[in-house]
């Protein structure tokens, strides 16, 4: 069945750095790749998403590649900030169903 | 624009008993909805998509009668979690399908934290 791993699990950072976190996914037909920042007890919220007709999009500090070949795709963030701080999912998706298959999750650590 | 809120945020019952979780699309119709469920420092698991008007289509795994599921409106869908027990305490997460002409993006509710004892 489709499935999207997601690594690392756990990413501690210094304020001020980069923060790079690597998804792959295993069904050919996901064609929509979204990032959400959840912080504890709240709902996931949409960082940045990426379609599959371009490689690279990027929204301030915040980045995402996708290779559809590698069937990879990556969440940047730079300049790291402690209110950066939270859970990261990636997650693919495909607009013939609708569904969304997520990530195990990264946990985002920024040290001041 | 795109509200999704979901009712009660939290509640606890006792093991045997029946609750309903309601989500809601407050400023837009969503003719899909998806219910997700959450254990404690782990990921988004899909348990169900809703369509308005038809039967849930369930995940593997997931038991469609105790996790009933109706979307008898375009902005209401239920999940109710019947005959419940302490390992079906989660956090429990619904979104409603995208707007603006992409049906690939979800809207998440604020979720519902259940505890049952």
């Amino acid at each position: 069945g489709e499935n999207v791993e997601q690594h690392p699990s756990t990413l501690s950072v210094q304020e001020g750095d980069s923060a790079v976190i690597k998804c792959t996914y295993s069904d050919s037909a996901s064609n929509y790749f979204p990032w959400y920042k959840q912080e504890l007890g709240k709902r996931p919220q949409l960082i940045i998403d990426i379609r599959s007709n371009v490689g690279e999009k990027k929204d301030q500090r915040i980045a995402v590649t996708l290779n559809k070949t590698a069937k990879h795709f990556s969440l940047h963030i730079t300049e790291t900030q402690p209110e950066d701080s939270a859970v990261y999912f990636c997650a693919a998706g495909s607009s013939n169903t609708g569904k969304l298959i997520f990530g195990q999750g990264t946990t985002l650590q920024v040290k001041p | 624009g795109a509200v999704v809120s979901q009712h009660p945020s939290w509640v606890i019952c006792k093991s045997g008993t029946s609750v309903k979780i309601e989500c809601r699309s407050l400023d837009f119709q969503a003719t899909t909805m998806f219910w997700y469920r959450q254990f404690p420092k782990q990921s988004l698991m899909l348990m169900a998509t809703s369509n308005e008007g038809s039967k849930a289509t369930y995940e593997q795994g997931v038991e469609k009668d105790k996790f009933l599921i109706n979307h008898a409106s375009l902005t209401l869908s239920t999940l109710t979690v019947t005959s419940a027990h302490p390992e079906d305490s989660s956090f429990y997460i619904c979104s409603a399908g995208g707007t603006s002409g992409r049906s690939d993006e979800q809207y998440f509710g604020p979720g519902t934290r259940l505890t049952v004892t």
